[in-house]
Parts: C-alpha cells; sequence; structure tokens
C-alpha cells in the first residue's frame, strides 16, 4: 500500500457530462501527477501540482482541469465527456519535486457510454 | 504519446524460470525506472536506474540500461506465479517530474 487513494473506484458517466475525480495523496507529499491509461496501453501524463500550482501538463485538452488543496489533496475534473475518456485515471504523489519517485494510487476506472 | 516501446508484448513462462524484457526510448532521460502493474489497478515502483548508471540489482530484479541505444532491459529471475503482471519502463526526463511510460509487457507465470 502507497497511501495514495483515489474515489471513486468505479464511475460511469454519459458522453457530454462532467466528473470529476479525488486524490488523496501520501502524508508529507506535496506533489501529485494525474494520469490516464487507456485499455491496453501505458498511463499518459496529464498534469502535475505542486504547492496548488500546475507545474507541467501534458498533451491534453483543456477540458481536462485540476485542483491541489491546501492540504495537498487533489481533484481531476473533465468536462464534456467524450467515448475515448474512458480509461483507467491514476493519481500519483510524492514528496517534492526534486523526488524521483512517485507513489500511485490504486486508480478510478471511467467508463464513458 | 508513448515515450518508451517494450517488447515482447507478451510473455509466458513457466514458475522457476527467468523473464527478460525490454524497453527502447527516445529522447535523452535524468533516469529510467520499471512499475509493476496487477489486474489494471495501480502502479507499483520496482527499481530506478539513473542516467550514469549501466547496472542496478534489487532482490530477483536486474536492470541494464544503454544509453548510447536508449535502451534497457529487466530480468526477473526465479520467477514465480506472483510475478504475474503487466510491467512498464517510464523515463523522466525535463525540469519536472514529467515520467513517460512504455507501452508495457504482459507476463504471465505458469505455476
Amino acid at each position: 500500500e502507497t497511501g495514495v487513494t483515489q474515489s471513486p473506484t468505479h464511475l460511469i458517466k454519459t458522453r457530454g457530462q462532467q466528473v470529476t475525480l479525488r486524490c488523496s495523496s501520501q502524508s508529507g507529499h506535496n506533489t501529485v501527477s494525474w494520469y490516464q491509461q487507456a485499455l491496453g496501453q501505458g498511463p499518459q501524463f496529464i498534469f502535475q501540482y505542486y504547492r496548488e500550482e500546475e507545474n507541467g501538463r501534458g498533451n491534453f485538452p483543456p477540458r481536462f482541469s485540476g485542483l491541489q488543496f491546501p492540504n495537498y489533496s487533489s481533484e481531476l475534473n473533465v468536462n464534456a465527456l467524450e467515448l475515448d475518456d474512458s480509461a483507467l485515471y491514476l493519481c500519483a504523489s510524492s514528496p517534492g519535486l526534486g523526488s524521483e519517485t512517485q507513489y500511485f494510487g490504486p486508480g478510478t476506472r471511467l467508463l464513458v457510454l | 504519446s508513448q515515450q518508451g516501446e517494450e517488447d515482447p508484448q507478451a510473455l509466458s513462462i513457466q514458475e522457476g524460470e527467468n523473464a527478460t524484457m525490454n524497453c527502447s526510448y527516445k529522447t535523452s532521460i535524468n533516469n529510467l525506472q520499471w512499475y509493476r502493474q496487477n489486474s489494471g489497478r495501480g502502479l507499483v515502483h520496482l527499481i530506478l536506474i539513473r542516467s550514469n548508471e549501466r547496472e542496478k540489482h534489487s532482490g530477483r530484479l536486474r536492470v541494464t540500461l544503454d544509453t548510447s541505444k536508449k535502451s534497457s532491459s529487466l530480468l526477473i529471475t526465479a520467477s514465480r506465479a506472483a510475478d504475474t503482471a503487466s510491467y512498464f519502463c517510464a523515463t523522466l526526463s525535463g525540469g519536472y517530474q514529467k515520467v513517460t511510460f512504455g507501452t508495457g509487457t504482459k507476463l504471465q507465470v505458469i505455476p
């Protein structure tokens, strides 16, 4: 167990809806990254937050947005859901920007119908 | 986009045999890491090798890195049924912690 938790574990939405996924970082970790993993693929980097500020972003459209709170928990919001957004969404926390290792949560599986 | 390509895509071996999986990547890196993923759930960090290292060991795991060929290999010795999982290489590059994953190798260890 990494100490990183995510909720919910599973979610079903319909196309066009909005979704919020949540991540609770490991204690003492101020950096969180979000990844999207489509079936049969490796995870793809969405963005990273450090001390409540976005610190880097992958090749995802603006309808993917995030927040990090003062307690370093985090949210991933996706607007105007598309069928291709169906995936496992993983968050990973680390103790700081200089840390080489991230600790992953169990993921949220999103199905868009 | 995926940074790394892994091969084989799938590997099936008998318990006790060694498993070798390879990873190639495209750009210069700070380090390369290997992760394990069971049944499409969270990723577990296995081992990290820095760009100035050539080989690293951790228990039954041996990782090599060849930066001139932009490739790495993961060897799991004396495999166990519990090693059945997908294995991903991941590279860290750039000024922030953007970790770029490969496509993964699905390993099945038959008891």
